[in-house]
């Protein structure tokens, strides 16, 4: 069965380290998605694409980067991690109408300390 | 820019009691998606609206769109503790191909 899943499930990071958290699907989406959710805020986007090779900032992209360099992955990375990033990591992923709706990952717990 | 509002934030009910949460959008959206999260589990699909004035049932559950095609409703009628939960909103709008969700109704039902 195709699914999507996100590695690790929980991080410790120290401030100002460099993290990279990963999401792989293989449900053969051009979309993924990467989304941030804390307490009071819901969902909120972080960095997209719609393929490979293509990426696109979200509402709240400051401080982190993405690359798109096949179909299947979708890495998230954290330049220097601050504790204001502190949250819980969801990537997800959909055919490029959104039809059917958007499969997510299982989450990854991010502490900054 | 484009954004999604949920009302309410929060609905504690009464098991067997009625719930229903809306969903409001800036503008015109293509199609309206709904998803139920668990605590501590990741956002599930639901159902998906494309047609205005649609309405979609699944068992306790109805899903409507609004004519003008910009806002939404659930509801869930006789609430069971298993449908507690945070349930969201998403909007995939007309000119951008991504979802715009909105807050979230969290829902606790006491039994």
């Amino acid at each position: 069965d195709a699914e999507i899943t996100q590695s690790p499930r929980h991080k410790i990071t120290e401030t100002g380290r460099q993290v990279t958290l990963a999401c792989h699907q293989t449900w053969n989406h051009n979309n993924m998605f990467w989304y941030r959710q804390d307490l009071g805020h819901g969902l909120r986007l972080i960095h997209y694409s719609y393929g490979v090779q293509d990426t696109n900032k979200g509402e709240v992209s400051d401080g982190y980067s993405v690359s798109r360099s096949n179909t299947e992955d979708l890495p998230l990375t954290l330049e220097s991690a601050a504790s204001s990033q502190t949250s819980v990591y969801f990537c997800a992923s959909s055919e490029s109408s959104g039809a059917g709706g958007a499969f997510f990952g299982q989450g990854t717990r991010l502490t900054v300390v | 820019g484009q954004q999604v509002m949920q009302i309410p934030q929060y609905q504690h009910v009464q098991e067997g009691e009625d719930f229903t949460t809306y969903c409001n959008s800036s503008t015109t959206l293509s199609n309206i998606q709904w998803y139920k999260q668990r605590p501590g589990g990741h956002p599930v699909f639901l159902i998906q609206l494309v047609k205005s004035g649609e309405v979609k049932k699944q068992k306790r559950l109805t899903f409507q769109f609004g004519e003008a095609k910009k806002n939404s409703s659930l509801h869930i009628t006789a609430t069971q503790t298993t449908d507690v939960g945070t349930y969201f909103c998403a909007g995939f709008g007309n000119n951008f191909n991504k979802f715009y969700f909105g807050s979230g109704t969290k829902l606790n039902v006491k039994p």
